[in-house]
């Protein structure tokens, strides 16, 4: 069963930074990977979408990339806003099977004025 | 717009009382599915469904029923809610499996069972 585990859990840091947030997953068998965010108690935002068959999709300031093969995938943030602070999790969706997407945990960042 | 639209919002109900949780979308995705969220244990997903008439398990199905009569509706009910399914419900489609738009999420069920 797939297992997905993103680093840090937490983060904070001050506004103008660049921020690189992991997301590791076990079966490297998948269709695609999602990065959403979540604003507390709020719905899911879709980020950005990665098919396997790609190494990195880009969306204005943010960047995710896939190593499949390893089971990686990163979201960089350039110049973080407060408007950033949320929590961004990471959803690959299996193949085969009937798993679906399986999250992580999620990481929770704040970006400090 | 495209959307998946869930109610209600929020909603406190008494242990044993039956509820229905409504999920509807406009984008004609044959594949919809059911999450549950709760703190420290993240986002699981409790039924899907890959088309209409067709149903499944996911995670953790205990204590939950769905159907999919019409492509666009996906409910879940509750038939005798206890605490323990307190929680943040979000509903999701896709157009299908692997596809090309990922997911859609609708904006979640806060329930309280007490």
């Amino acid at each position: 069963k797939q297992e997905v585990t993103q680093i840090p859990a937490a983060l904070s840091v001050p506004e103008g930074e660049n921020l690189v947030l992991n997301c590791s997953f076990t079966d490297s068998a998948i269709y695609n990977l999602q990065w959403f965010r979540q604003d507390p108690g709020k719905g899911l935002t879709s980020l950005l979408l990665i098919q396997s068959s790609q190494r990195e999709q880009t969306s204005g300031r943010l960047n995710a990339s896939l190593d499949k093969s390893s089971g990686r995938s990163t979201l960089y943030i350039a110049a973080s806003q407060p408007g950033d602070s949320a929590t961004y999790l990471c959803a690959p969706e299996v193949g085969g099977g009937a798993d679906g997407l399986t999250f992580g945990k999620g990481t929770h960042l704040i970006i400090q004025p | 717009e495209a959307q998946v639209t869930q109610n209600p919002r929020y909603l406190i109900t008494v242990t044993g009382k039956k509820l229905t949780v409504t999920c509807s979308q406009n984008m004609n995705h044959e594949y919809m599915s059911w999450y549950r969220q709760d703190p420290g244990l993240g986002l699981r997903q409790i039924y899907y469904s890959m088309n209409v008439e067709v149903t499944d398990k996911g995670d953790v199905p205990e204590g939950y029923k769905v159907s999919r009569k019409e492509k666009r509706n996906f409910p879940l009910i509750l038939e005798s809610p206890s605490p323990n399914q307190t929680s943040l419900y979000f509903c999701a489609s896709s157009l299908r499996r692997g596809g090309q738009n990922g997911y859609t999420f609708g904006s979640g069920t806060r329930l309280t069972v007490v």
